[in-house]
């Protein structure tokens, strides 16, 4: 059974970037079936998908955050990552990284069926 | 302001049956699957439903669901009192070329 891990600084500055890295075990990012993918949850609001890569690179990004995110996947280290720049206070939040098993049909994606315990990332100063 | 629509919150006692509804448009739940998540307290969510009314092993066959047009629902039968969470609806938008959340609803079992 696919396991999933974050990691990363649990604090970052105002302006800064945040960095979080996501281990797989069980099951490899290599497997051309899953996306791969970081949602959110800020403190009293709901889930907000950030984005997804899929093997080979292809990515999709929340239209919101598009501008200052990047997803990337080492399929050595069997990890995929995040990287959000110049964060603020709104970017405070838990931050999952999920599996994705909804295929390459996007019919049928947001099919997030392993997740990480989460991680939580303040933005303070 | 949430792409797909849901109430924010729902009651009902032990033992009956209550409907969680998401609502949205042409480019998402009208032309995607839905999927529905349970986040427990405390714990990350996990996948309740997908592809509209399927579930995946281990989850009762009391929570159900179902979709009609540009909109979908989560049914819970026989209500218990471990069934109060959040729950979220989701799908792909084809406009927007990402997932969707809805808003989420709280749960309360009284």
């Amino acid at each position: 059974q696919v396991q999933l891990q974050e990691s990363g600084p649990g604090l970052v500055r105002p302006s800064e970037t945040l960095s979080l890295s996501c281990t797989v075990s069980g099951g490899s990012v290599n497997s051309g079936t899953y996306y791969w993918s970081w949602i959110r949850k800020a403190p009293g609001k709901g889930l907000e998908w950030i984005g997804s890569i899929f093997t080979g690179g292809r990515t999709n990004y929340n239209p919101s955050l598009q501008s200052r995110v990047t997803i990337s996947i080492d399929t050595s280290k069997n990890h995929f990552s995040l990287r959000l720049i110049s964060v603020t206070a709104a970017d405070t939040a838990l931050f999952f990284c999920v599996r994705d098993s909804g295929g390459i049909n996007v019919r049928f994606r947001a099919r997030f069926d392993s997740w990480g315990p989460g991680t939580l990332v303040t933005v303070s100063s | 302001q949430s792409v797909l629509t849901q109430s924010p919150s729902a009651s009902a006692t032990p033992g009956q049956r209550v409907t969680i509804s998401c609502s949205g448009g042409r480019s998402n739940i009208g032309s995607n699957t839905v999927n529905w998540y349970q986040q427990l307290p405390q714990t990350a969510p996990h996948l309740l439903i997908y592809g509209n009314n399927q579930r995946p092993s281990g989850v009762p066959d009391r929570f159900s669901g179902s979709k009609s047009g540009t909109s979908a629902s989560l049914a819970i039968s026989g209500l218990q009192s471990e069934d109060e969470a959040e729950y979220y609806c989701a799908a792909w938008d084809d406009s927007l070329n990402g997932v969707v959340f809805g808003g989420g609803t709280k749960l309360t079992v009284l």
